[in-house]
């Protein structure tokens, strides 16, 4: 079964860096992901996707503060230089013929 | 720029049937670069996919709510929309339209705002 996994919590302070993981089930270690933002009281903005060898596509307008890295079943999110309006929720999300799972979330907050 | 735009009743009775519509901006409806999708947020809690169409028709569906989905195309409006029966309290929820990017979808690449719908009484 095609299953994401994530912390549910993160922090990290202002201007630092942190990053977020994402863990593909057993058997899917080869999957793309995306990532999306959700801040609070806002609909959900695609950051990127994700390949397994790390190289990534950004959306629109999304900052070069924000990149990815992959390491076998783990998908990595790396945001710098925090800013107060990344404190947000941040989903991956996969796919598979026929089917899109999200992960449950984590939670970052921004110190 | 593509806009999606959610709409429909924002409270529903339980045992009924929810209808939302999403209305695309853009002409990028009918392309073979898209499917389009429905996610939903029950309040404090994650997303979870419900559906994903293509133009012509073609849908897949969350199995655990297959039996109860049904998502459609209206081409010459450039919407597709979605109805989910027999609703109870734990349907309650935002729900977002997006598009899902690729011939056979993959990830949802643009969101919209999300509309509110309460299943009460």
């Amino acid at each position: 079964q095609l299953v994401l996994t994530q912390s549910p919590s993160a922090s990290a302070s202002l201007g630092a860096s942190v990053k977020l993981t994402c863990t593909l089930s057993s058997g899917h270690s080869t999957y793309a992901i995306a990532w999306h933002q959700q801040q609070p009281e806002k609909g959900p903005r695609f950051l990127m996707k994700l390949n397994i060898d790390g190289s990534h596509i950004r959306g629109d307008g999304i900052p070069d503060r924000f990149s990815g890295s992959s390491s076998g079943a783990e998908r990595y999110l790396t945001i710098s230089s925090l800013q107060s309006e990344d404190e947000a929720g941040y989903y991956c999300q996969t796919w598979g013929t026929g089917i899109r799972v999200f992960g449950g979330g984590t939670k970052l907050t921004v110190l | 720029q593509l806009q999606l735009q959610e709409s429909g009743p924002g409270l529903v009775k339980p045992s009924e049937t929810l209808s939302l519509t999403c209305t695309v901006s853009d002409g990028s409806f009918i392309s073979t670069n898209y499917y389009w999708g429905w996610i939903r947020q029950p309040p404090g809690k994650g997303l979870e996919w419900i559906g994903s169409i293509y133009y012509s028709g073609s849908t897949y569906y969350n199995p655990s709510l297959k039996s109860r989905v049904t998502i459609s195309v209206d081409t010459s409006k450039s919407q597709f929309s979605l109805k989910l029966s027999s609703v109870t309290a734990a349907d309650t929820a935002v729900y977002y339209c997006a598009r899902d990017y690729g011939g056979s979808g993959s990830y949802f690449e643009s969101w919209g705002q999300g509309i509110l719908v309460t299943v009460s009484s």
